[in-house]
């Protein structure tokens, strides 16, 4: 089975503080596909990221950055220089090859404070 | 402009009177799927369609039906909906092509329905 946790529900940082966001995912599939959502309070979902499992390098964009080790099935979303527009509720998402069931995390909400 | 449409935005009906959330795209995806969101659970998928005609369950589909009679529209039906589908709904579509060139999902702006 899949699952994927987010086992901070709320953060709270002051502009300017870089912070980091874990998600830590389950499965045995050996390809798979990772995903990082944001949900501004206006409600919508925006794609940040997709990352295949055979493709461990990190990525930044902008302020935005992203770590995954396969060793301890993390994939976890730092933000450096925090801006009072990051404040939003972040999913992170897993997927098997096959795209057909998406497993989404519990979700956590980060407020940025000025 | 590419998107995904769902309608209504807002519902409160009364339990057990039928009801259609329509979801529609423009971007010619095969992949289509419905999310329920509730605090504290994250999104949880409720049905999803690989192409035309091809339906089904992802994690939590009871209470639910849907159909893909055409490539662009996806409507979810609740039957006879109860208090505990009082929910916030996502559609979303993607691009999938079989191969490892996964794409994201594009979600619509969601639905809120409250049913009493």
């Amino acid at each position: 089975a899949q699952k994927v946790t987010q086992a901070q529900t709320e953060i709270s940082v002051v502009e300017k503080e870089d912070v980091t966001l874990d998600c830590v995912y389950e499965t045995r599939d050996t390809t798979y596909y990772l995903f990082w959502y944001k949900q501004p309070p206006s409600g919508e979902l925006v794609f940040l990221i997709r990352r295949n499992s055979f493709d461990e390098q990190n990525e930044i964009s902008g302020r935005y950055s992203w770590n995954f080790q396969k060793s301890t099935s993390s994939f976890n979303f730092t933000i450096t220089a925090s801006q009072v527009v990051d404040s939003a509720v972040y999913f992170c998402a897993l997927t098997l090859y096959n795209f057909n069931k998406f497993y989404f995390g519990s979700g956590t909400k980060l407020n940025v404070k000025p | 402009e590419a998107q995904v449409t769902q309608n209504p935005r807002y519902l409160i009906t009364v339990t057990g009177k039928k009801l259609t959330v329509t979801c529609s795209q423009n971007m010619n995806h095969e992949y289509m799927s419905w999310y329920r969101q509730d605090p504290g659970l994250g999104l949880r998928q409720i049905y999803y369609s690989m192409n035309v005609e091809v339906t089904d369950k992802g994690d939590v589909p009871e209470g639910y039906k849907v159909s893909r009679k055409e490539k662009r529209n996806f409507p979810l039906i609740l039957e006879s909906p109860s208090p505990n589908q009082t929910s916030l709904y996502f559609c979303a579509s993607s691009s999938s092509g079989g191969s490892v060139l996964l794409y994201e999902q594009y979600f619509g702006p969601g639905t809120r329905l409250t049913v009493t």
